[in-house]
């Protein structure tokens, strides 16, 4: 069954170093989708993706975040100067024509 | 907008009893409901989905839920917890679209021998 992949699974950086968390969704979606989840809190959706474009994003997909396809496969998050907050799960998603299929998370650790 | 809203962030129910998780969504479109279970330090699995079939939807390790519009609610339950259903449970809604999931806060289960 297809599935959508992140790498690393676990990714430890200092405070104001850039890191990019990589995804591959399923081969033929076409929407893409980064979440977060701060430890022991819910999941926050960040960004949608679409058509090479941002097709919406919250309050906390600020200039520190960018998104970007690469390539016909990738989906990548861009965090330039990563802070302490920024510590979590990040999750990215897939979707065809109806619901998401996330991907196993990539844990940011930001001393 | 789209919220969901889980009653209770923790719930503690014995090895064998009931096990119903209470969610209740709002949205303005028919949406797509879901929930998911994340064992520690683990990601997001998907328990089961509603996306406008049938109303009782079963998912995977004895779980069900009924979609009720007229309630607006999701719940989740199984008939006879086992300790390997502590987790944390989260409920979630998206538009038919599909085009960001919105997620609630959280139950976690407990489950006492």
């Amino acid at each position: 069954e297809p599935e959508v992949t992140q790498t690393p699974s676990h990714q430890v950086t200092q405070m104001g170093q850039e890191v990019i968390l990589r995804c591959v969704p399923i081969s033929n979606h076409l929407y893409f989708y980064w979440y977060r989840q701060i430890l022991g809190q819910k999941v926050e959706f960040l960004v949608s993706f679409y058509n090479n474009e941002i097709s919406e994003k919250s309050e906390i997909f600020d200039d520190q975040f960018s998104v970007e396809r690469p390539d016909g496969s990738n989906f990548t998050l861009k965090i330039r100067s990563t802070k302490l907050e920024d510590s979590a799960m990040y999750f990215c998603a897939s979707s065809g024509q109806s619901e998401q299929f996330f991907g196993p998370g990539t844990r940011l650790t930001v001393l | 907008a789209q919220s969901v809203t889980q009653l209770g962030s923790h719930v503690s129910v014995s090895e064998g009893a009931l096990v119903l998780l209470r969610c209740n969504y709002s949205s303005s479109v028919p949406p797509y409901l879901f929930w998911y279970v994340q064992y520690p330090n683990q990601g997001l699995q998907l328990l089961l989905k509603y996306t406008s079939a049938a109303t009782l939807v079963k998912g995977i390790n004895g779980f069900e839920a009924e979609f009720k519009k007229s309630e607006t609610s999701f719940h989740l339950t199984k008939p006879s917890a086992h300790m390997s259903d502590a987790a944390e449970y989260f409920c979630a809604v998206s538009d038919p679209g599909g085009f960001k999931t919105i997620f609630g806060a959280g139950t976690r289960l407990f489950v006492k021998a």
